[in-house]
This record gives structure tokens, C-alpha cells and sequence, in this order.
């Protein structure tokens, strides 16, 4: 298995630019979920999916979009790039039963607006 | 709310001696979960425990050791005999198990062991 992919590792965007953050994992899991890292700061959910078709806002929402069309792929995408954007991102997937089971993180990319 | 806090922001040890990071957590769920996950410089989280709230014996796996404690709202991890592949960013972190099954991360403790 390989796990968590994400893709790219590092992006570099001009302000007012578009993008989408790739995740995809083979662990046929439910629960897919995108962080933000700062400096300072910990891990910050941004949206997340019980599963296919169906996604939530986390912690902090503005700015960004998901979508859910299959298990393994959960994309991030940025509508309009802005220099507090600048972090590392992290897609994560865990199980999702009645407990809550440890989650899985990708390597993380490191995203910096100019 | 859940929260959780790590006061050490940075700690420095010797190798070979133990190190001791605290974690305090608030929610208002009777079932909840408590996570510890280690960052090395190569950036990647790492999974390390999990508790559930109704387990509270504490675990030992290898030189790392976690300590429960309900009363206290406080889940501690021990590293003993640290050497510098321990050197990290250790994140506790809680899960209530209703909402959005959301992971709050504390802030992170950073784990420099000094050769």
C-alpha cells in the first residue's frame, strides 16, 4: 500500500491564482480530511469527508473547496491564491466506524503565496 | 469546546536522559479519544498512540511511555533513555466522538536531544 499520496510536495503561487492540491489514498478508507500547518499554530482542519459525495467545513473553511467523487481521491483546491495561504498541507485518512481510529497523513506540501 | 494544550514549547535534553512532555485536554464528551503523533525535520506525522477516554492503564512501547489520567484531564508521554532520532515535534492531540470526528492538535512540543 502505499498509503497517503499528495501531490505536488512544494508550489509556489502568485496571489490571485488557482490551484488544486492533490490527495489520494489505497487504504479503502471512509474519512478523508485536509490541515493546514503554521508556524506556532499545530494542525487546523480545513474541510473534511465521511465519504464519497458528502463533505463538511472544518476549522477553517474560507477560501478553499472540495469535492468528494470517489474514496481514494480527496482534492483541495485554493479559488483565488492569497499570501495567508502560505502553509504546509496535510491530507489525512482513517477508518471511520463508531470509534475513532488514528488517522493517516500524507507527506504534507508546502504551499507559498507571493 | 475540545482543546488541547502543550505548555513546553521547546525542550532540550541531554541524550540518554528522559523527557517528559505534558498534555492537558478539555471537551465536554463522556467518549472521546487522545492521539499522540511525532513530526521529524523530514516533516512527515507519525502516528504513535491512540486512548480511548474509558482505558485509562497506561502504556509502555519500547523507550516511550504514555500516562492517562482522567482526573486530571491529562495525557503525558515519557521518552526514556532519549537518543537523537528522538529529536521532533510531538503533537497531542483529541477527537470527541460525535461533531466532525475533528483532530484538535496542541501546538506541538519540539524535542531537541543534544548528542
Amino acid at each position: 500500500n502505499a498509503g497517503v499520496t499528495q501531490t505536488p510536495k512544494f508550489q509556489v503561487l502568485k496571489t490571485g491564482q488557482s490551484m488544486t492540491l492533490q490527495c489520494a489514498q489505497d487504504m479503502n478508507h471512509e474519512y478523508m480530511s485536509w490541515y493546514r500547518q503554521d508556524p506556532g499554530m499545530g494542525l487546523r482542519l480545513i474541510h473534511y469527508s465521511v465519504g464519497a459525495g458528502i463533505t463538511d467545513q472544518g476549522e477553517v473553511p474560507n477560501g478553499y473547496n472540495v469535492s468528494r467523487s470517489t474514496t481514494e481521491d480527496f482534492p483541495l483546491r485554493l479559488l483565488s491564491a492569497a499570501p495567508s495561504q502560505t502553509s504546509v498541507y496535510f491530507c489525512a485518512s482513517r477508518k471511520n466506524r463508531e470509534e475513532v481510529y488514528e488517522q493517516y497523513f500524507g507527506p504534507g506540501t508546502r504551499l507559498t503565496v507571493t | 469546546a475540545q482543546k488541547v494544550t502543550q505548555a513546553q514549547t521547546e525542550i532540550s535534553v541531554v541524550e540518554k536522559e528522559d523527557v517528559t512532555l505534558d498534555c492537558v485536554y478539555e471537551t465536554r464528551d463522556t467518549t472521546y479519544y487522545l492521539f499522540w503523533y511525532k513530526q521529524p525535520p523530514s516533516g512527515e506525522l507519525v502516528f504513535l498512540i491512540r486512548r480511548n477516554s474509558f482505558d485509562e492503564q497506561n502504556e509502555i512501547s519500547g523507550r516511550y511511555s504514555w500516562n492517562f489520567q482522567k482526573s486530571t484531564s491529562s495525557f503525558n508521554f515519557t521518552i526514556t533513555a532519549s537518543q537523537v532520532v528522538d529529536s521532533a515535534v510531538y503533537f497531542c492531540a483529541l477527537s470527541e466522538a460525535g461533531g466532525n470526528n475533528r483532530l484538535a492538535f496542541g501546538k506541538g512540543n519540539q524535542v531537541v536531544v543534544i548528542p
